[in-house]
């Protein structure tokens, strides 16, 4: 196992338009959580699943954004009709009571 | 919720002498806290935890004290390198398997 995989790295967008990540966390781990970070800034909080059941969601995730985990493996998270606030690294982790956090590289989005 | 804020917000220092972050937690619920290292298109790679049943803890040249009455914690990093030049966050959790909050991050130059 390699680690926290994110897929892309980097997504550029027209605002309006829709765009899809993915998470794949270390196989063992059953928790997995996204996070979204700004220039300067720590990351911030987003979601929180464990196995297939989102158990947490912060306000920072408006209508527009969606996740998903729907066989407890792999990760998407959506964000509907793109706003240039948006643009920022959106990092997946994942965790399981022996590890702690382990975070992927990111997915850097320009919203342009 | 929880609110972690973290001095000083860069930091530069000679090759070999020591760097100290600090950071302070509000939620006394919070018992685990984590340091990450991130370096530059990178996500935020653990370098060292402390929970609140231990005062410190050492790994190598790295060391994290916790005083958990004032809801304080620090990083301390001697003989530093021009390697550790990184950004260095400090985050809380009230469980390593919650959420974590983060401080603002450290911006640490090690000049050689």
């Amino acid at each position: 196992d390699t680690g926290v995989s994110q897929d892309p790295r980097h997504k550029i967008t027209k605002r309006g338009q829709n765009v899809t990540f993915r998470c794949d966390p270390i196989s063992e781990h059953n928790r997995l959580y996204w996070y979204r970070q700004t220039l300067g800034q720590g990351p911030e909080f987003l979601t929180y699943f464990q196995n297939e059941a989102q158990l947490e969601k912060s306000r920072l995730l408006s209508d527009r954004f969606s996740a998903e985990r729907p066989k407890g493996s792999f990760s998407t998270l959506e964000i509907q009709r793109t706003e240039q606030g948006d643009s920022a690294m959106y990092l997946c982790a994942s965790s399981s009571l022996r590890d702690g956090y382990t975070f992927g590289s990111g997915t850097r989005l320009t919203v342009v | 919720g929880e609110n972690v804020e973290q001095h000083p917000s860069t930091l530069s220092v000679q090759e070999g002498d020591s760097a100290v972050i600090k950071c302070t937690y509000s939620d006394s619920a919070s018992n685990y806290f984590p340091w990450y290292k991130q370096e530059l298109g990178k996500g935020p790679q653990l370098i060292i935890d402390i929970r609140s049943n231990v005062g410190e803890k050492k790994d190598q040249r790295i060391a994290v004290t916790l005083n958990k009455t004032a809801k304080h914690f620090s990083l301390h990093i001697t003989e530093t390198q021009p390697e550790d030049s990184a950004v260095y966050f400090c985050a809380a959790t009230p469980g390593s398997a919650r959420q974590l909050t983060f401080g603002s991050g450290t911006q640490l130059t090690v000049l050689p």
